[in-house]
């Protein structure tokens, strides 16, 4: 793993404020994934994306969330209003292309959200 | 149905002993397999590939099954480092998003 890198590692937010979340994939990786965890929960999808492009979103809620992958920069997740159910930690993952054989996606260390 | 299957465990399992589990997938077009692992309230990590003829690395030994549309995982001469959560990871062919399984927890014990 060369290093997915998610910041902040560590987010608190007041119910009602917005949390971004920011992810840079491996260097030549062109995919991002997200993923939300809740507490003693597993893995659920939220979003695919590839650079400026939305590939599947059938995972994300319908309201407030928001995701991008620009041509330059990190992949931000974008999280309006916040309310306590939004409460987890959020990983993203990247991988070098949207699929074949053996493609495996390397995860950061994920964004702990704690709303407040 | 859901995508990817795990049966969410707890296996407890004695040190030394030999687990295994399967993970069951609905997509007959699914491309590749993975089994990931993850530590309480840290990121997943690749553990190994699932080769259609099975593939062995140390002490864990993965299996594919086409027909019956199910991959395992079985670890042999279980270590306490090896209690984790098993994460079963299937490349659909649409769209080649990665899928998870809920995951498998293992605990290993004296």
């Amino acid at each position: 793993n060369a290093g997915v890198m998610q910041n902040p590692r560590h987010l608190v937010r007041r119910r009602g404020q917005e949390a971004r979340l920011r992810c840079s994939p491996v260097k030549g990786h062109s995919h991002v994934y997200w993923y939300r965890q809740l507490p003693e929960e597993g893995l659920k999808f939220m979003v695919y994306l590839q650079k400026e492009n939305i590939i599947d979103e059938s995972g994300m809620p319908k309201e407030r969330f928001s995701a991008e992958f620009p041509k330059e920069g990190p992949s931000i997740l974008r999280i309006q209003q916040v309310v306590r159910g939004d409460s987890a930690a959020y990983f993203c993952a990247s991988s070098v292309q949207g699929g074949g054989v053996y493609t495996e996606a390397f995860f950061g260390q994920g964004t702990r959200l704690t709303v407040v | 149905r859901k995508e990817v299957e795990q049966d969410p465990g707890p296996f407890n399992v004695p040190e030394g002993a030999t687990v295994a589990f399967n993970c069951t997938y609905s997509n007959s077009a699914s491309q590749s397999f993975f089994w990931y692992r993850q530590d309480c309230r840290k990121e997943p990590k690749l553990l190994m590939s699932v080769y259609s003829s099975g593939n062995e690395d140390g002490r864990f030994t993965a299996q594919l099954n086409r027909a019956s549309q199910y991959i395992s995982l079985l670890i042999r001469d279980s270590k306490l480092s090896d209690s984790a959560t098993y994460l079963c990871v299937v490349n659909m062919a649409a769209g080649n998003k990665l899928t998870f399984g809920g995951g498998t927890r293992v605990l290993v014990k004296p």
